[in-house]
């Protein structure tokens, strides 16, 4: 089964790290870009980042509005993708989905973030 | 950054009978190789985004063909043929020709 899972989410205080996870199973993993989208309470979508694959040297891109708190890296070995969050601040907060935007992939459930003090 | 605008942003429908979301973005979507990267996301409540249609008017494995994307350049169109109660949710418009990929504010359709 296609499955991708994420993890990690929690309370945090605002100017606080989390760091959350993107499991994959079932399906080809090393040949997609993994894209992190969030949504904000009763919000619409936010393309938040992406971890390009290896043809691509596994380059990462951000949205500005998370630029230089937030950093994306991959494990091919292990399926897996992460989303370091720092310096958090209280806009960050919103349920995080990892998935490829540009493919049928089912996303995951989400992982829920809250930037509170 | 491509700004998406969805219409409406609430739809009210009967079962059974069409409805039309429109999604228009501030720039040309189309690419000079002749691809245009306009996406239609479903996202039922409670559940996580599914996308639906790809590159304006592609269905994807096990939508119903009751769904159909179309339009060109800056003005996109999703229709529902016969709404049914499953339909129920928010719909998303992505654009993802430009950098960075940008979606619609999401279009709630509602029985």
């Amino acid at each position: 089964e296609v499955q991708l899972v994420e993890s990690g989410g929690g309370l945090v205080q605002p100017g606080g790290s989390l760091r959350l996870s993107c499991a994959a199973s079932g399906f080809a993993f090393s040949e997609h870009w993994v894209d992190w989208v969030r949504q904000a309470p009763g919000k619409g979508l936010e393309w938040v980042g992406r971890a390009k694959h290896k043809p691509d040297n596994y380059a990462t891109e951000y949205a500005a509005s998370v630029k230089g708190r937030f950093s994306i890296s991959r494990d091919d070995s292990k399926n897996s993708v992460y989303l370091q969050m720092n310096s958090l601040k209280t806009e960050d907060t919103a349920v995080y989905y990892c998935g490829d935007i540009g493919d049928s992939l089912p996303w995951g459930r989400g992982t829920r973030v809250t930037v509170s003090s | 950054d491509v700004v998406m605008t969805q219409s409406p942003l609430s739809l009210p429908v009967t079962l059974g009978q069409p409805a039309s979301i429109s999604c228009r973005s501030s720039q040309s979507l189309a690419r000079s190789d002749g691809s245009t990267h306009l996406t239609w996301f479903q996202q039922r409540p409670g559940q996580s985004p599914r996308r639906l249609i790809y590159e304006v008017s592609n269905r994807d494995s096990g939508v119903p063909d009751r769904f159909s994307g179309s339009g060109s350049g800056t003005d996109f169109t999703l229709e529902i043929s016969r709404v049914e109660a499953d339909d129920v949710g928010a719909y998303y418009c992505m654009q993802n020709t430009h950098w960075p990929p940008t979606f619609g504010q999401g279009t709630k359709l509602e029985i």
